[in-house]
């Protein structure tokens, strides 16, 4: 079955850029009916969409973080990563990768999530 | 940007008895090619959300038929029939026809 692992620092001072990587297993990440995401989730709040990436290179962003994100893919290694630039403490957060189905709409299966702090 | 938002925003439930969970989306989540773009995910404690319902009302696979998903247009509802310990946890709707895809704030279902 289809695995999400998500991993990177989980520390990361303001202003500096927070690289996380996604690496898919169970599945090939060069699926044409699908693209790869991300979502993150302060402590104790809700799911923020951050953009997804289809293994084209084709991506789409939230245009709250567009500025700042870029969402690449290595289908060499069946993985995915996600760069967001001049972090605040407001980018704390979980940060989730999951399969998203272009024709369905839906995100399926999720990485288990990997807590992001950013604190000098 | 599509606004979704859900109600009730705590529920409190007990085993056994039905439970039911309203979203709605700022506007009509109905696709030009007939599909409704609405989706339900469950969060437990601890864990990732799993997607329970995709377009409006088809539930995942493995998911428990106990779960059943409704609606249209801009008015959706999760219903669980007989609610298990085992469902706790946050509920969110997330709605899927345009970007940036939005979700509501959740529904946290505990139990009594």
């Amino acid at each position: 079955q289809l695995q999400l692992q998500e991993s990177g620092p989980g520390l990361v001072k303001p202003s500096e850029t927070l690289s996380l990587t996604c690496a898919v297993s169970g599945g090939s990440i060069s699926s044409s009916n699908h693209y790869w995401g991300w979502i993150r989730q302060p402590p104790g709040k809700g799911l923020e969409w951050i953009g997804v990436i289809h293994y084209s290179g084709s991506t789409s962003y939230s245009p709250s973080l567009k500025s700042r994100v870029t969402i690449s893919v290595d289908t060499s290694k069946n993985q995915f990563s996600l760069k967001l630039s001049s972090v605040t403490v407001a980018d704390t957060a979980v940060y989730y990768c999951s399969r998203y189905s272009g024709t369905i709409g839906w995100f399926d299966p999720w990485g288990q999530g990997t807590l992001v702090t950013v604190s000098s | 940007d599509i606004v979704m938002t859900q109600s009730p925003l705590s529920l409190p439930v007990t085993p056994g008895e039905p439970a039911s969970i309203s979203c709605r989306s700022s506007q009509s989540l109905l696709h030009s090619n007939g599909y409704t773009f609405l989706n339900w995910y469950l969060q437990k404690p601890g864990q990732s959300p799993q997607l329970l319902i995709s377009l409006s009302s088809d539930r995942a696979s493995g998911v428990p038929d106990r779960f059943s998903g409704s609606g249209s247009g801009t008015d959706f509802t999760l219903k669980i029939s007989r609610v298990e310990a085992e469902d706790v946890g946050v509920y969110y709707c997330m709605q899927a026809l345009q970007t940036p895809l939005t979700f509501g704030p959740g529904t946290k279902v505990y139990i009594k």
